[in-house]
């Protein structure tokens, strides 16, 4: 197992509502990427940060936002939530050196919008 | 941006037998390639992973070759066992930003 952990591990919303998802990262690493991945797909990118900076962003719309804190962890923001944000949210964390480009998954959060 | 295609989307092999899964992106500033297994439940995990400037790796009974000419990347198990029944996904990351895009997958299952 990584040492990338995520909270919750399941959560139910309405439709409209908002949610917040958190991961922490290995240690050592100091970026952090996240994902979408809806039943039977590959993980979309969403974004990543990268000392405390959103540093590349997929094609998600603004109301999924994030943060890094200073020790790493991360946030991801999903405001007004839709039916099709019922997915498996995955944060994979890595560091970011000349030669090192490995991403190490969370066990992700089971997101089900209603 | 870039686009990972994978195929098989589903692959059923015999134990002790070879599986191939191919993978193609489209994008040649793309520079490391991992691919991932994941269980039914459980998140990706980093299986091997190849970078432009090598033609093939190899890892006990898992391979992956890269064509950068032809775009083409592939995952070689050689004697297949039960466990390595999953879905195995590709990607293709361009290192400038860490941007991973992942293929859709190949589920593959090992027949006892």
């Amino acid at each position: 197992e990584t040492g990338v952990t995520q909270s919750p591990t399941h959560l139910i919303k309405t439709r409209g509502q908002q949610v917040t998802l958190r991961c922490s990262s290995q240690s050592g690493h100091n970026t952090v990427s996240w994902y979408q991945q809806a039943l039977g797909q590959g993980p979309q990118f969403i974004f990543q940060y990268y000392r405390e900076e959103e540093n590349g962003r997929g094609n998600f719309p603004p109301r999924f936002s994030g943060l890094q804190f200073p020790n790493y962890s991360s946030e991801l923001n999903v405001n007004a939530l839709e039916l099709d944000d019922s997915a498996l949210y995955l944060c994979a964390s890595s560091l970011q050196t000349s030669g090192s480009r490995e991403q190490y998954f969370g066990p992700g959060t089971r997101l089900t919008v209603t | 941006g870039e686009n990972v295609e994978q195929h098989p989307s589903t692959l059923s092999v015999q134990e002790g037998d070879s599986a191939v899964i191919k993978c193609t992106y489209s994008d040649s500033a793309s520079n490391y390639f991992p691919w991932y297994k994941q269980e039914l439940g459980k998140r990706p995990q980093l299986i091997i992973d190849i970078r432009s400037n090598v033609g093939e790796k190899k890892d006990q009974r898992i391979a992956v070759t890269l064509n950068k000419t032809a775009k083409h990347f592939s995952l070689h198990i050689t004697e297949t066992q039960p466990e390595d029944s999953a879905v195995y996904f590709c990607a293709a990351m361009e290192t400038s930003y860490d941007k991973v895009i992942f293929g859709p997958g190949t589920s593959l299952s090992v027949i006892p």
